[in-house]
């Protein structure tokens, strides 16, 4: 089908790991892009393709993929990190070529 | 600066139109896809369209399809997305994004109410 399923919520304790994860049939021919976005604001990407990040995102946050599944993650969760995260990719299985979204994931750093 | 502003949201009533405009600058324009993403008050992101360098190829989600047309003028680093019989579901933050391969530059969103 055409969805990608994220956890509505996760948390993580200050200075630990946490890995939100993207599901979805798509995710089997096509990366995963991650976006954060805070209260507010306009999403920032944070990783594209296969682990690629844009200028300014630090290398304590990464992307991977295993089967249908898509996983960012984030080592030593800092204050900053938190905000909701979006997992998007295309997928060209119907007529017309598409870009889903996942709901988004709301990462709270306790 | 690279950056891109997008203007044209405004309040409208069902069945109306609108036009919104999204200037891009400190970029070449015309070698990007660009795409128009959205998003409801309290939900999630959306995609809503996109459209080749050229703008030869365009795309669109199924719920606009029909009512939406995206176009652009790179003479004038210019991405547009034209709404016609608007319905109150497409209520909604308007974001104009950059697509090198993944969207990554946004700009600030413009806001599009309807209501009658």
């Amino acid at each position: 089908s055409s969805e990608l399923t994220q956890d509505p919520s996760v948390s993580v304790a200050l200075g630990q790991t946490v890995r939100i994860t993207c599901q979805g049939d798509s995710l089997r021919t096509s990366f995963a892009s991650w976006f954060q976005q805070r209260p507010g604001q306009a999403p920032r990407l944070v990783i594209y393709g296969k682990n690629n990040r844009p200028s300014g995102i630090p290398d304590r946050i990464y992307g991977s993929r295993s089967g249908d599944t898509a996983s960012l993650t984030i080592i030593g969760a800092r204050a900053e990190d938190e905000g909701d995260y979006y997992c998007n990719s295309r997928d060209s299985s119907g007529n017309h070529l598409k870009v889903i979204f996942g709901g988004g994931t709301k990462l709270t750093v306790l | 600066e690279v950056q891109l502003v997008e203007s044209g949201g405004d309040l409208v009533q069902p069945g109306g139109s609108l036009r919104l405009s999204c200037a891009a600058s400190g970029f070449t324009f015309s070698n990007y896809w660009m795409t128009w993403v959205r998003q409801a008050p309290g939900k999630g992101l959306e995609w809503v369209a996109n459209i080749k360098q050229d703008g030869s190829d365009k795309y669109y989600v199924d719920s606009v399809r029909g009512r939406f047309t995206i176009s652009r003028d790179n003479a004038k680093n210019s991405l547009y997305l034209q709404m016609n019989s608007l319905r109150a579901e497409d209520t909604a933050v308007y974001y104009c994004a950059r697509d090198p391969g993944g969207y990554d530059l946004w700009g600030q969103g413009t806001l599009v109410s309807v209501s009658s």
